[in-house]
């Protein structure tokens, strides 16, 4: 059975472009994560969406940062304008609401904003 | 405002050795700790503790909570060159499925 799946795996781009990373969650999964990591502040929440409902995006960091998730096998983390201080991995998690609380986490996208 | 604070944050080990990772944490209404192992890419799952003093183990992972002092350790006996990694843990409110992650341990074992 397939993973969370995101892509791309790696972007690098240039300040004040848009950047759009994908997850495609575990196939069964209602409730979707999206993570950002760095050195500096380790793992945090950006936003996470139950049944395709955005429920808590309280840790997205400006307006720059918009989440979408159109139906239940697919989802968006979009960035507009990029700043280099966006250089980042970025995961996306996956779990099914009600039946604990571990998720799985996708490969991750390596994103660079020169 | 929740925390969750993970020591020491990084150690250094040779093969054979037994590591003792800690988890500290305040959150209102708790509901789940979890465990993760990050090597080079994810973060993949090891335990979920929502009782005291029931050890869950793995081979030669095992972890246990206390919900009085509010904390929980992870043990690695053992020690091999693949348990190098970043150890995570991570705490659940009542309400909702939010992760609230620490800033890690990393782990290095040595030959």
């Amino acid at each position: 059975d397939a993973g969370v799946i995101q892509s791309p795996r790696h972007e690098v781009t240039e300040m004040g472009q848009e950047v759009t990373l994908r997850c495609k969650p575990i196939s069964g999964h209602n409730s979707l994560f999206w993570y950002r990591q760095t050195m500096m502040r380790g793992l945090e929440l950006l936003i996470y969406f139950n049944n395709n409902v955005p429920i808590d995006d309280s840790g997205m960091p400006e307006d720059r940062f918009s989440a979408k998730m159109p139906n239940a096998s697919f989802s968006t983390l979009k960035i507009q304008p990029s700043e280099p201080r966006d250089s980042a991995v970025y995961f996306c998690a996956s779990t099914v609401v009600g039946s604990g609380d571990t998720q799985y986490f996708g490969p991750g996208t390596r994103l660079t904003v020169l | 405002e929740d925390k969750v604070v993970q020591s020491p944050l990084s150690l250094v080990v040779h093969e054979g050795d037994t590591v003792t990772l800690n988890c500290s944490y305040e959150v209102t209404n708790f509901r789940s700790l979890l465990w993760y192992k990050q090597e080079k890419k994810a973060p993949t799952f090891l335990f979920m503790l929502t009782s005291s003093g029931i050890e869950k183990k793995s081979g030669r992972l095992s972890s246990i909570l206390d919900k009085k002092e509010l904390f929980s350790i992870l043990n690695i006996t053992a020690t091999q060159t693949g348990d190098s990694a970043i150890y995570l843990c991570a705490v659940v409110k009542a309400a909702g499925n939010k992760l609230t992650f620490g800033g890690g341990t990393r782990v290095l074992v040595k030959p």
